[in-house]
C-alpha cells in the first residue's frame, strides 16, 4: 500500500524559512519513472503546483516560486523535503505531497498525503 | 490569475452529462500531452481521475472521460451522480518546464 504523508511546523514567522518533509512507504524514490510533488492550496484558493523531485533527481520548480525553493530526497529515509525561504502570510496554506509512478499513471499523481495546514504569521 | 482557464462552476442534474474546459496555450495544453485531471471534495486531497489528457487510473468509473482539441482540454462526467459534487483542476506540463494548475470549477449537481 502506497501511503504518504506530510510534515512540518502549523505555524511559521514571516520571513522564516520553512521545511516539510513528505514521508511515504510502499514505493522507492530511486525506481525509475517514481516522481514526488508538492502543491498547495490557500484557504478557499485554487491548487498550485510547487515543485517535483524524480527518482534521477531531476527538479523541477514553479517559475513564480523557484528563487524560494529548494526540493530534495533522502531515498534511505523514503522522504523528500521542501523549502521554502522568505515565508509571508500569503503563503498561509495547506501543502499537499504527491506520487507519480509513470508506468502506472503517466504525468498524474495518483496517491496523495493528507496535506499539512502551515499558517504565516506577521 | 492561473495560465489555464476554467468555468468559474458548472451544474447539472443527475443522469445528465457536463463537460469542464481548460483552455490554455501552445506553451501549456495544446504542445503536450500532459494534462491530466483532480477531483477534490471539501477538507479532502485531490484525486487523480483523468492523466496524459484522456487515460483513466485504475479504479476511476468510466463515467469520467477527457479530451483535448488545440489549446483546450475537456472533462466529461457522463450519467451525473451525487457524489460526483466537487470542485475540479486541470493541470498541465508547460514549456518552462513546470506544470500549472487552472483555477478550479465548482461541479453543483442539482
Amino acid at each position: 500500500q502506497v501511503t504518504l504523508k506530510e510534515s512540518g511546523p502549523a505555524l511559521v514567522q514571516a520571513t522564516q524559512t520553512l521545511t516539510l518533509t513528505c514521508t511515504f512507504s510502499g514505493f522507492s524514490l530511486s525506481t525509475r519513472g517514481m516522481r514526488v510533488t508538492w502543491i498547495r492550496q490557500p484557504p478557499g484558493k485554487a491548487l498550485e503546483w510547487l515543485a517535483r523531485i524524480d527518482w534521477d533527481d531531476d527538479k523541477f520548480y514553479s517559475t513564480s516560486l523557484k528563487t524560494r525553493l529548494t526540493i530534495s530526497k533522502d531515498t534511505s529515509k523514503n522522504q523528500v523535503v521542501l523549502k521554502m525561504t522568505n515565508m509571508d502570510p500569503v503563503d498561509t496554506a495547506t501543502y499537499y505531497c504527491g506520487r507519480t509512478y509513470s508506468s502506472t499513471s503517466g504525468d498524474g499523481m495518483d496517491v496523495w498525503g493528507q496535506g499539512t495546514t502551515v499558517t504565516v504569521s506577521s | 490569475q492561473s495560465v489555464l482557464t476554467q468555468p468559474a462552476s458548472v451544474s447539472g442534474s443527475p443522469g445528465q452529462s457536463i463537460t469542464i474546459s481548460c483552455t490554455g496555450s501552445s506553451r501549456d495544453v495544446g504542445g503536450y500531452n500532459y494534462v491530466s485531471w483532480y477531483q477534490q471534495h471539501p477538507g479532502k486531497a485531490p484525486k487523480l481521475m483523468i492523466y496524459d489528457v484522456n487515460n483513466r487510473p485504475s479504479g476511476v468509473s468510466n463515467r469520467f472521460s477527457g479530451s483535448k482539441s488545440g489549446n483546450t482540454a475537456s472533462l466529461t462526467i457522463s450519467g451525473l451522480q451525487p457524489e460526483d459534487e466537487a470542485d475540479y483542476y486541470c493541470i498541465s506540463y508547460t514549456s518552462s518546464i513546470s506544470w500549472v494548475f487552472g483555477g478550479g470549477t465548482m461541479l453543483t449537481v442539482l
